[in-house]
């Protein structure tokens, strides 16, 4: 078993629609989670960050962490096109300690 | 957000030559930097840990001779692929860590094609 697990996709949704991406793991010991966004042949960009459990939302995007279940989740509002890219899921105990990451899910949103 | 950047953004090298990508932290001082490579349509797969002043920590699988990597200052790190091979021909990420906080920010990669 992977300590983190995403789900792949491909994703295609219309736009406006709202996304909802999500991770598990299995890592007790994660306390920080990132949700990177990445368009094809670019580095990832951050998109979000929260510490331990609870919901932070930033513009279109909220990002929630239930530790209890070790859920993490994605939601975009009004989803466009341009946000067509790949959502990766990042997280680690804290300190500057390595990154563990989702496989990434591919997501496509159409006109 | 932080910024770092990334040189070059393509090269392109013929076999047996070696390749120096740099990772520059424009805004902040990384105490550590992290070197990926990736794959078409898989995740990020981690080569090594880079602290400022210390020797890298490879992870398993990845040859320390092969990639060769400096964190000469705290805003600069360096991964060197000598004698490179068409297989080494790939997606090089990297990332740093300010030295307040937990953020983790990446460069906007690196496409190596040995030919």
């Amino acid at each position: 078993q992977k300590e983190v697990e995403q789900d792949p996709g491909p994703l295609s949704v219309p736009e406006g629609a709202i996304v909802s991406l999500n991770c598990t793991y299995s890592n007790s010991a994660f306390q920080y989670f990132m949700w990177y966004r990445q368009y094809s042949r670019k580095g990832p960009e951050l998109l979000m960050y929260t510490y331990s459990s609870g919901n932070k939302e930033d513009g279109r995007f909220t990002a929630q962490v239930d530790k209890s279940s070790k859920y993490i989740s994605l939601f975009i509002r009004d989803s466009q096109p341009s946000d067509s890219a790949t959502y990766l899921c990042a997280m680690n105990p804290g300190g500057g300690n390595k990154l563990t990451f989702g496989t990434g899910t591919q997501l496509k949103v159409e006109l | 957000g932080a910024v770092v950047s990334q040189h070059p953004s393509r090269v392109i090298c013929k076999s047996g030559t070696s390749v120096k990508i740099e990772c520059r932290s424009l805004d902040f001082q990384a105490t550590t930097m992290f070197w990926y490579r990736q794959f078409p349509k898989q995740s990020l797969m981690l080569m090594a840990t880079s602290n400022e002043g210390s020797k890298a920590t490879y992870e398993q699988g990845v040859e320390k001779d092969k990639f060769l990597i400096n964190h000469a200052s705290l805003t600069l790190s360096t991964l060197t692929v000598t004698s490179a091979h068409p297989e080494d021909s790939s997606f090089y990420i990297c990332s740093a860590h300010p030295e307040t906080g937990n953020t983790i920010y990446f460069g906007e990669g690196s496409w190596l094609t040995v030919v």
